[in-house]
């Protein structure tokens, strides 16, 4: 089974400052890669994905996030955010492959971005 | 296009009690998957539907069992409830079973067991 983890559960930055989050994964085969958005009030939206390819996929509001498959790890960033982005953020990530589909998540950070 | 619904938004039981939770999936889906998110955790897979029957289970007892029905839609019930239990159990429906179809998640409901 894939888990997830991802560190400093609380971040708290001001505007214009960059994010960078990390996500680490353990699982012996080709995954899957995901980070999910939940903005206060709102469901979970996803935010980018990463099947294949260039390790370096680029999503929605200037995210992007970098695969680094030697170091299991996938950590998303984002050069200058906005109070818009004050948001929790989840890695997710599954195992390649059909009927395989199931996330495994991890806890996920809370992320405060101070005008 | 209407993304995916969940209801009742919040519920309220107590200790032993039995409950049922809906969802619709997107239009176009076919394959619905549960989670339950407990405060300050990241979510948990329960189990997913794909043509009316369970594909895969996570590490839920048999107490939370569900159904598809044959227009995609799904239900999630729990059997005697603990404490425990209390948690959002988010609905999330797909195109298909392959692990490249993304998932798209409903609101969620609240479940608080007293």
């Amino acid at each position: 089974a894939q888990s997830v983890s991802q560190h400093n559960h609380h971040v708290i930055l001001s505007e214009a400052a960059s994010l960078e989050l990390g996500c680490n994964y353990s699982y012996g085969g080709t995954v899957n890669l995901f980070w999910y958005v939940q903005y206060p009030g709102q469901h979970l939206q996803l935010l980018l994905k990463y099947f294949s390819g260039d390790p370096l996929v680029k999503g929605i509001k200037g995210f992007e996030a970098e695969f680094i498959k030697s170091k299991f790890s996938f950590n998303l960033r984002k050069p200058s955010v906005q109070w818009s982005d004050t948001a929790e953020y989840f890695c997710a990530v599954n195992a390649a492959g059909y009927g395989n589909n199931r996330l495994a998540f991890g806890k996920g950070n809370q992320v405060v971005v101070i005008p | 296009d209407a993304g995916v619904t969940q209801s009742p938004t919040h519920l309220i039981k107590t200790r032993g009690q039995q409950v049922t939770l809906r969802c619709s999936p997107k239009s176009g889906h076919d394959t619905v998957s549960w989670y339950q998110q407990a405060l300050g955790q990241g979510p948990q897979f329960i189990f997913q539907y794909y043509e009316e029957e369970e594909r895969q289970r996570g590490n839920f007892p048999d107490r939370f069992s569900g159904h598809q029905f044959p227009n995609y839609s799904s239900e999630l019930n729990v059997n005697a409830l603990l404490l425990g239990d209390s948690a959002l159990y988010l609905c999330a429906s797909s195109p298909g079973q392959g692990s490249t179809d993304t998932q798209y998640f409903g609101p969620g409901t609240r479940l608080t067991v007293l």
